[in-house]
């Protein structure tokens, strides 16, 4: 079956610069798409989501990235703050169904 | 707070216990789902129910056993469970699961330690 996956498991940044994190999917027909941010001992907490019909799409410190064309995903957060340190999650729905990626685990240093 | 939320937090059972986990959200939505999450894997989808019926069941083993008498309430009943079933469940919710663009809600999760 087709899959939704993140690039790399572990990404560490220094506070205050920008962090990138990525997803790749497979499933050329989905439409949109949601990252996902989970702190320890807490449940997924909607980010940011995009549909197919965009490119990008930004909010309070996050930007969001479509490229249908290599089916990937990306996830900006710009100033990186130890508040942002939790596993970011990419998702595709389809019809209501959420696949997941393996998350991406972001540490900031002080 | 997301409006989502479970009991309990945590659950230590032994493999001949039976228990329940539960899941009640606060948003009006009409979709209910039970995702389980083991370390290093992707979240695994268990069941969806829809206006109260089950409309999906993900080849989940029967010591699983899901109940959603309305669409604010939802219920996992555990039995003879084993020990590789310890991860965390979530529950989550969804306004429109057709309309395709409606992110899921999700409670924090009841840990489950299976002994």
């Amino acid at each position: 079956g087709e899959s939704v996956g993140l690039h790399l498991p572990t990404l560490s940044v220094q506070e205050g610069d920008n962090s990138i994190i990525n997803c790749a999917y497979s499933n050329s027909a989905s439409d949109y798409f949601i990252w996902y941010k989970q702190e320890s001992g807490k449940g997924p907490q909607f980010i940011i989501d995009i549909r197919s019909n965009m490119d990008k799409r930004q909010g309070q410190r996050v930007t969001v990235l479509l490229n249908k064309t290599v089916k990937h995903l990306s996830l900006q957060i710009a100033a990186t703050q130890p508040g942002d340190s939790a596993v970011y999650f990419c998702a595709e729905n389809q019809g209501g169904k959420l696949i997941f990626g393996q998350g991406t685990e972001l540490s900031v240093k002080p | 707070e997301t409006g989502v939320t479970q009991t309990p937090r945590h659950l230590v059972m032994g493999m001949t216990n039976k228990k329940s986990l539960k899941c009640e959200q606060h948003l009006g939505h009409n979709a209910m789902y039970w995702y389980k999450q083991s370390a290093k894997k992707p979240l695994e989808l268990m069941f969806v129910y829809s206006l109260e019926e089950r409309v999906e069941n993900n080849s989940v083993p029967s010591r699983f056993s899901p109940e959603c008498p309305n669409s604010s309430h939802l219920f996992l009943h555990l039995h003879t469970l084993q020990p590789e079933d310890s991860a965390l469940y979530l529950c989550a919710s969804t306004k429109d699961p057709v309309a395709g663009y409606n992110e899921q809600f999700f409670g924090p999760g009841t840990r489950l330690t299976v002994l």
